[in-house]
C-alpha cells in the first residue's frame, strides 16, 4: 500500500498479559522501524529490520519485547507480561532503502496497560 | 549516543507571523534531519528534511537550515495558518554502524491563533 498501516488502534491489557501489534510497510520498502511515544512525546527507538533481518536491535527491552517481520506477513511487536510503564503510542515506520531515508510512519498503535 | 534538544516546548503566535524552532545535536556523524508534524491522535508526518552537505533548504512556507559548525538546525515557518497548529519534532539521523534510527527532540507544541 502507499501508507504504513498498523493494527488494532488501539489494545487495552491487564497487567501481565500479552500484547502484540502489527504493522505493514509500504509497499517496495526494505526497512521497518519501530518508535515507542510515551506521554511526554517523548519517543524511544525500538527496533528496526532490513527485510526479515533484524537491523538494529539496541532499543528493545529484551526480556519482554520481541519483534519479527517475516516474508508476506505484516511485521509484529509482542510484549510478553504487559507492565504499566508499557502504556504507549507505538509507532511504525518504514523507508525504502538504508542511505538515511526518508521514513514514513504509521498512525500508531495505543497500548493501555491496566 | 546522540542527543536531540530542542525549543522551545511551546510556542504560541498570531496567524500570519513566524514561527522558529531550534534544535541542537551532539553525534557529529548525524548526517540527515528530518522535522515531523504530529496532529493529535496521528502518527508523524514528514514537513521537510535536510541533509548535511545543503545548508538550507525551502518548500513553500517551510524552511529548514543546517549549521554543522555549530551543531544545530531550525525550521522555520511563514505566514502561519491556524491549520499549522500541532506538535513538531526535529529528529537526527546517521549510518554511523549501519543504523539509521531516528533520534527524536521533545516536540514543541506549536499554537497559531486567528
Amino acid at each position: 500500500g502507499e501508507e504504513v498501516a498498523q493494527t488494532p488502534k488501539h489494545l487495552v491489557r491487564g497487567e501481565g498479559q500479552k500484547a502484540k501489534l502489527y504493522c505493514a510497510p509500504i509497499k517496495g520498502h526494505s526497512y521497518v522501524f519501530w518508535y515507542q511515544q510515551v506521554l511526554k512525546n517523548e519517543f524511544k527507538f525500538l527496533i528496526s529490520f532490513q527485510n526479515e533481518n533484524v537491523f538494529d536491535e539496541t532499543g528493545m527491552p529484551k526480556e519482554r519485547f520481541s519483534a519479527k517481520c517475516l516474508p508476506n506477513s505484516p511485521c509484529s511487536l509482542e510484549i510478553q507480561a504487559t507492565k504499566l510503564e508499557d502504556s504507549a503510542v507505538y509507532f511504525c515506520a518504514s523507508s525504502q532503502r538504508t542511505d538515511t531515508d526518508t521514513q514514513y510512519f504509521g498512525p500508531g498503535t495505543r497500548l493501555t496497560v491496566l | 549516543g546522540e542527543n536531540v534538544e530542542q525549543h522551545p516546548s511551546t510556542l504560541s503566535v498570531q496567524e500570519g507571523d513566524s514561527a522558529v524552532i531550534k534544535c541542537t545535536y551532539s553525534d557529529s556523524a548525524s548526517n540527515y534531519f528530518p522535522w515531523y508534524k504530529q496532529e493529535l491522535g496521528k502518527g508523524p508526518q514528514l514537513i521537510i528534511d535536510i541533509r548535511s552537505n545543503v545548508g538550507e533548504k525551502k518548500d513553500q512556507r517551510i524552511a529548514v537550515t543546517l549549521n554543522k559548525t555549530a551543531k544545530h538546525f531550525s525550521l522555520h515557518i511563514t505566514e502561519t495558518q491556524p491549520e499549522d497548529s500541532a506538535v513538531y519534532f526535529c529528529a537526527a539521523g546517521s549510518h554511523r554502524g549501519g543504523s539509521e534510527k531516528l533520534v527524536f527532540g521533545k516536540g514543541t507544541k506549536l499554537t497559531v491563533n486567528p
